[in-house]
């Protein structure tokens, strides 16, 4: 049973638009959200974060927002750009000390130029 | 600048044969991750530590394989007998107790191919 569902595999985007990311989860003690990006032949990196007492977390051209209600958060990158292709994923976490990243099964995104 | 190290990167072997994948957590990060990725599956958790004590390998297949921290400095996982199934990305990850702001650090990952 997925606790964390990224459901789209794909997405594709032109080069200066906004690229949206999405991501459920059903564990409603999770309270600590994050992303991170993995290219090719890497190991993911860490992106951006959310605590759960937020709504939004904005780093430059990335922002997450937290729908807890809706157990939803999503990504947003504005503008995309072409080396934000990568694989993104998405992890909960509850904010313990030591406790584990579950991740979803990742997002493919294309930036197109 | 900082990094977890994982060897080999790449690793070729006969099912049956016995599997070590090392990792090399960064100076001074109390808790250890091992994950797997599968184009199936994504990242799955296989197990980790806070100082050098396991907390969870609810993850790993019991009768196969195995993690263990000798040292602070090293971490393994152990895969005997290895089976076509287990073919995958195998990712180290280290950090604080907390996931904090800046979540956990991965190494570049061991791939593995059991033939």
């Amino acid at each position: 049973d997925q606790q964390v569902k990224q459901n789209s595999p794909s997405l594709s985007v032109q080069e200066g638009r906004i690229s949206i990311l999405n991501c459920d989860y059903t564990n409603s003690m999770f309270d600590y959200f994050l992303w991170y990006k993995k290219y090719p032949a890497e190991g993911p990196t860490f992106l951006i974060s959310i605590s759960s007492i937020k709504d939004k977390n904005e780093d430059g051209r990335f922002t997450v927002f937290l729908n807890k209600s809706a157990k939803h958060l999503s990504l947003h990158i504005v503008p995309s750009q072409p080396g934000d292709s990568a694989v993104y994923f998405c992890a909960a976490s509850k904010n313990q000390a030591g406790t584990a990243l579950i991740f979803g099964k990742g997002t493919t995104l294309s930036v197109s130029s | 600048d900082a990094r977890v190290t994982q060897t080999p990167r790449h690793k070729v072997t006969e099912m049956g044969q016995e599997v070590t994948m090392r990792c090399q957590p960064i100076l001074g990060h109390n808790t250890v991750f091992w994950y797997r990725q599968t184009m199936m599956q994504g990242l799955e958790l296989l197990a980790y530590f806070r100082n050098r004590a396991p907390l969870d390998d609810s993850g790993m297949p019991k009768d196969r394989f195995s993690a263990e921290m000798p040292d602070a400095t090293l971490a393994t996982l152990k895969i005997q007998p290895s089976e076509p199934r287990d073919s995958a990305v195998y990712f180290c990850a280290s950090g604080w107790g907390g996931v904090g702001n800046y979540g956990y650090t991965f190494g570049s990952g061991t791939r593995l191919t059991v033939v």
